[in-house]
């Protein structure tokens, strides 16, 4: 059975730093590309990180780019988040996702999720 | 960047009808669209992918139509574990080119 595990959310303050982790178990952790996606309360899906299978490649939203750093140690079947200068509008819950494709090319449809962990920007 | 338009916000149906959601992209996304559902507390779960071909154990009354840049979920009867809010997302043009829609919200009329 498919399962990621995130972990990391809590409460931070604006320009602080945090980092998201994702475990996953149940499939060949190195087989696959993962994203980051997360859910303002309240509100809708947004795509915010890809990494490829083995880290060579990674993708970012505009709204994240160059504050956030997506990561995984395939050693450890891991994924994780590094989430710099955060600020308000950063605040949501961040899912884990896996890609569909196999292979290690990413298809950008998302197969499986964790539960997501909250993240809180706040002074 | 292409922008994904989901309609109607929301739509209040009773189980046993038939729901009918729209997704319209701002620019040809060919047929790289999926939905997903999402129920409250919970994660999302894919149920179409490619515009028509649904994900494994999806049951055969969601079906997804449409290509270029109008898309259409039906689902045909709907059952009470079906009230949810759906989510269109293409993947066209990537990297990065991938977005979602804002959803509709089925609800129980």
């Amino acid at each position: 059975e498919v399962q990621l595990v995130e972990s990391g959310g809590v409460v931070v303050q604006p320009g602080g730093s945090l980092r998201l982790s994702c475990a996953a178990s149940g499939f060949t952790f190195d087989d696959y590309a993962m994203h980051w996606v997360r859910q303002a309360p309240g509100k809708g899906l947004e795509w915010v990180s890809l990494i490829s299978w083995d880290g060579g490649s990674t993708y970012y939203a505009d709204s994240v780019k160059g504050r956030f750093t997506i990561s995984r140690d395939n050693s450890k079947n891991s994924l994780y988040l590094q989430m710099n200068s955060l600020r308000a509008e950063d605040t949501a819950l961040y899912y884990c996702a896996k890609d569909i494709g196999s292979s290690g090319h990413p298809v950008i449809l998302f197969d499986y999720w964790g539960q997501g962990t909250l993240v809180t920007v706040s002074s | 960047e292409i922008v994904l338009t989901q309609s109607p916000a929301t739509l209040s149906l009773s189980p046993g009808e038939r729901a009918t959601l729209s997704c319209r992209a701002s620019q040809s996304v060919s047929s790289y669209l999926a939905w997903y559902q999402q129920k409250p507390g919970q994660a999302p779960r894919l149920l179409i992918y490619d515009a028509s071909n649904r994900a494994t154990g999806i049951p055969a009354r969601f079906s997804g139509s449409g290509s270029g840049t109008d898309f259409t979920l039906t689902i045909s009867s709907l059952e009470p574990e079906d009230f949810a809010v759906y989510y269109c997302q293409q993947r066209s043009n990537w990297p990065p080119g991938f977005a979602f829609g804002p959803g509709t919200k089925v609800d129980i009329k």
